[in-house]
């Protein structure tokens, strides 16, 4: 079924430390996965995306890396700030829609 | 702003009413989705509609329907509301046609209260 798996569920992390989130998808047919923030009481916001035809994209302190053999993707924040506190989710897309994951609540701590 | 607009912000009623949410995509864009989110839960997709057309479905309750007008912004109806119910509800807007993955650009959402 259309399902995306996400973990941890909550990452607590020191300033300046590196992060690391992790997904599975079930349908090998995606070719789409991007990620959102969402900060407390707010919209979700696109940080980084990714298509089945890359294996890695880089912005600045954040990456995402993409296994299709094994129907898993990352995200990867290097340098973490307090600012970076959010939740964050991943996505697949699934035919026409996005099904998210269940998201990871990340703090870090000055 | 993200160019989706969702009205109203925040919307308290009582257990059994009726009640609409609004959203009016990115300029240009065709593409409107709905999404529930309940309390420290995930996005759970309920609807989505592009150019006027119903093109995917989740798990939508029979309670809840939804349609995309001709100027393309898009309502959600809720009927029969219980506590359950209570939640932020985002739309979301891609400018791709369906089958072709592209970003959403999220509004604010409405918050709903049943009470």
């Amino acid at each position: 079924g259309e399902n995306v798996e996400q973990h941890p569920s909550t990452l607590s992390v020191q300033e300046g430390d590196s992060a690391v989130i992790k997904c599975t998808y079930s349908d090998s047919a995606s070719n789409y996965f991007p990620w959102y923030k969402q900060e407390l009481g707010k919209r979700p916001q696109l940080i980084i995306d990714i298509r089945s035809n890359v294996g890695e994209k880089k912005d600045q302190r954040i990456a995402v890396t993409l296994n299709k053999t094994a129907k898993h993707f990352s995200l990867h924040i290097t340098e973490t700030q307090p600012e970076d506190s959010a939740v964050y989710f991943c996505a697949a897309r699934y035919t026409d829609k996005l099904i998210f994951g269940t998201g990871t609540r990340l703090q870090v701590f000055p | 702003d993200s160019g989706v607009t969702q009205t109203p912000k925040h919307l308290i009623t009582a257990t059994g009413q009726r009640v609409t949410l609004r959203c009016s995509p990115r300029s240009g864009d065709l593409s409107v989705y709905w999404y529930q989110q309940s309390l420290d839960q995930g996005l759970q997709f309920l609807i989505q509609y592009y150019n006027g057309e119903e093109r995917a479905k989740g798990n939508i309750l029979e309670r809840f329907s939804a349609q995309q007008f001709p100027d393309l912004h898009s309502e959600l109806n809720l009927s029969s509301l219980e506590l359950g119910d209570s939640a932020l509800y985002f739309c979301a807007s891609s400018a791709s046609p369906p089958g072709q993955g592209s970003s959403y650009t999220f509004g604010s959402g409405t918050r709903l209260t049943v009470v």
